[in-house]
């Protein structure tokens, strides 16, 4: 099947500091791409949709500047979170579609991050 | 708003028994329906795609049907065995279809 690899997969930072997610999609390309944050037992929340060549689509209650996303190719979206604080500590996880609707989502490995 | 359940957070079951998962969903009619395995620390994995035209599918071990007059699929795993405990989370399309929601998830934990 197709892989979508996530850099890094774990990050520590203090709080006050950005970090940024990387997506990838390896042998495949993906004009769309998903970004969900997962806490601790809980269900993935979708944050937004990430087109490439246009700006992402961001769910209701995401705020767009502190979640910046870039789509900048057919392979890679990244997710910056900016100033990071503790409450932002979660699981990141990409995905993308190989094909249109109704087509499965490829997951990356997700990318813990723990702000301190 | 859409809304999907899965009405067991957690269900333990014995190794070799059929397990059955449940995922209902409310205020729409999704043209199909998805089944994903997550295990801890990962990013989830497809299982299956049912259509909504489509009644039961299997695969292997797995089977899924889909009643959308109930709104309601079940997933089960025939001949459980240990290393089927995972995670496992319903997923349907809403708005533009394009996007994917994902249920709450069953947590299954066979034991030997």
């Amino acid at each position: 099947g197709a892989v979508v690899s996530q850099h890094p997969s774990w990050v520590i930072c203090k709080s006050g500091t950005s970090v940024k997610i990387e997506c990838r999609s390896l042998d495949f390309q993906a004009t769309t791409m998903f970004w969900y944050r997962q806490f601790p037992k809980q269900s993935l929340m979708l944050m937004a949709t990430s087109n490439e060549g246009s700006k992402a689509t961001y769910e209701q209650g995401v705020e767009k500047d502190k979640f910046l996303i870039n789509h900048a190719s057919l392979t890679l979206s990244t997710l910056t979170v900016t100033s990071a604080h503790p409450e932002d500590s979660s699981f990141y996880i990409c995905s993308a579609r190989l094909g249109g609707s109704p087509g499965e989502l490829f997951f990356g490995e997700g990318s813990r991050l723990t702000v301190l | 708003s859409q809304k999907i359940e899965q009405n067991s957070e957690a269900l333990n079951i014995q190794e070799g028994k059929t397990a059955t998962l449940t995922c209902n969903y409310t205020n729409y009619s999704p043209a199909y329906l998805q089944w994903y395995r997550q295990d801890p620390g990962r990013g989830p994995v497809f299982l299956l795609l049912i259509r909504e035209n489509e009644k039961e599918k299997r695969k292997e071990r797995l089977k899924v049907t889909f009643d959308t007059t109930l709104k309601q699929s079940l997933f089960h795993i025939t001949a459980s065995q240990p290393a089927d405990s995972a995670t496992y989370l319903c997923a349907l399309p809403y708005s533009s279809a394009s996007k994917i929601i994902f249920g709450s998830g069953t947590r299954l934990s066979i034991r030997p």
